[in-house]
């Protein structure tokens, strides 16, 4: 099993510029949650999915924020435009409803986004 | 005020000693509590997860949850240097969201 797979691990951009960062969930796993993470406010949860659906987004900062999930094996988080605020390690992380490893989360490497 | 409060350190040891962690909540709506490890540039991984109030034990690691003063604790026994790593707190209620601490670094120096 090759875990949460994140890309791009590296991104910089310039400030107004669109930025896509993607994950692909362990399969079989029912759940996909996106999380950011900075010194001042730690591991924040964005938005999770569940079957591909977005179940809760409360945690998106503002509409320059989207997610998708098309498929299963897929998911998306966009900025646009993008903001030198936004500068931040964003995690994926998946997880599947199962009582005996439900609370458990497997997290991808990241990808560490610098807007200049 | 945040839901999970942890002190980020640094906290630095000396190889062998006993590591306390500590993390406070406000929410007693939580009942799954869990620690993470992270070293550097890399996501977070599962280290330890309780269900309610009570102590859990797993090799070196103990976790400790008090529901009634709203405190965790994480004991690391004969520290190593390779346990040198940021710990994050987690909770959650029923549901799937799942609230981190800051995290704490550790350092443990050989």
């Amino acid at each position: 099993d090759a875990g949460v797979i994140q890309s791009p691990r590296h991104e910089v951009t310039e400030m107004g510029q669109e930025v896509t960062l993607r994950c692909k969930p362990i399969s079989g796993h029912d759940y996909l949650f996106w999380y950011r993470q900075t010194m001042m406010r730690g591991l924040e949860l964005l938005i999770y999915f569940n079957n591909n659906v977005p179940i809760d987004d409360s945690g998106m900062p503002e509409d320059r924020f989207s997610a998708k999930m098309p498929n299963a094996s897929f998911s998306t988080l966009k900025i646009q435009p993008s903001e030198p605020r936004d500068s931040a390690v964003y995690f994926c992380a998946s997880s599947s409803w199962d009582r005996a490893r439900s609370e458990k989360l497997f997290f991808g490497s990241g990808t560490q986004l610098s807007v200049l | 005020q945040k839901e999970v409060e942890q002190d980020p350190g640094p906290l630095s040891v000396p190889e062998g000693a006993i590591v306390s962690l500590n993390c406070t909540y406000s929410n007693s709506a939580f009942q799954y509590f869990m620690w993470y490890r992270q070293y550097s540039r890399k996501g977070p991984e599962l280290l330890m997860y309780t269900y309610s109030s009570g102590n859990k034990e797993d090799g070196r690691f103990t976790a400790q949850v008090d529901k009634s003063s709203k405190y965790i604790s994480l004991f690391i026994r004969d520290s190593q240097p390779s346990d040198s790593a940021t710990y994050l707190c987690a909770m959650k209620t029923g549901g799937f969201k799942t609230i981190f601490g800051a995290g704490t670094r550790l350092f443990v120096k050989a």
